[in-house]
């Protein structure tokens, strides 16, 4: 399978503790993309790299937050001291260029009880 | 921001009828995609089509850039097409903005 993987599928927290999702692109990606998806909306756009570098950070992004991609490949996104409101569909996207096609991951789903 | 609007908000279909999704947006386009979103969340790629028509089998899609709009078309709709139809952009900015979707019910 070359698509984009999320790891894990699902996960059920308490509020307050910490979380660590992780993306794995399509591999001869370089720009992947963090999205968040909330009962009944379109995804929400979160942050944005360019193989290690994170160029763009949405305003959603609080600094409970953290990305991270390291070599440039599969990236990390953490939250700190979860609360309710971060229950979401957490997404990923990757693309080959700036303005193409991007191609998202199956997504985690995070409940904060 | 960008604006990006969706009609109609709900569509139920008989098997086998026609239907177009609309989508309004207020930046100028580098990348427009049109996803489906399943029953457990994946967004299944449609069509990427800044401009011009594309077609797929049942689907197409037409994006006229310079008015600001992007159609989707289904026919001969099946059971199995039912789910939310999302718009996305990519305007000036790197990342895709959404629309609200498009909840489809096709019944049997």
């Amino acid at each position: 399978d070359t698509g984009v993987s999320q790891d894990p599928r699902h996960k059920i927290t308490k509020r307050g503790q910490n979380v660590t999702f992780r993306c794995d692109p399509i591999s001869e990606h370089n720009r992947l993309y963090w999205y968040r998806q909330t009962l009944g909306q379109g995804p929400e756009f979160l942050t944005y790299f360019q193989n290690e570098a994170q160029l763009e950070k949405s305003r959603l992004l609080s600094d409970r937050f953290s990305a991270e991609r390291p070599k440039g490949s599969f990236s990390t996104l953490e939250i700190q001291r979860t609360e309710q409101g971060d229950s979401a569909m957490y997404l990923c996207a990757s693309s080959l260029v700036l303005g193409g096609e991007q191609f998202f991951g199956p997504g985690t789903r995070l409940t904060v009880l | 921001g960008i604006q990006v609007e969706q009609s109609p908000p709900d569509l139920i279909l008989q098997e086998g009828a026609n239907s177009t999704l609309r989508c309004n947006f207020s930046d100028s386009v580098n990348n427009l995609q049109w996803f489906h979103q399943n029953p457990w969340g994946q967004l299944i790629n449609l069509f990427y089509i800044p401009s011009g028509t594309k077609q797929n089998g049942r689907l197409s899609a037409t994006t006229v850039a310079t008015e600001r709009y992007s159609l989707l078309y289904i026919s001969s709709s099946q059971t199995t097409d039912s789910g939310v139809y999302f718009c996305a952009l990519g305007g000036s900015a790197r990342q895709l903005t959404f629309g609200s979707g498009t909840q489809l019910t096709v019944l049997p």
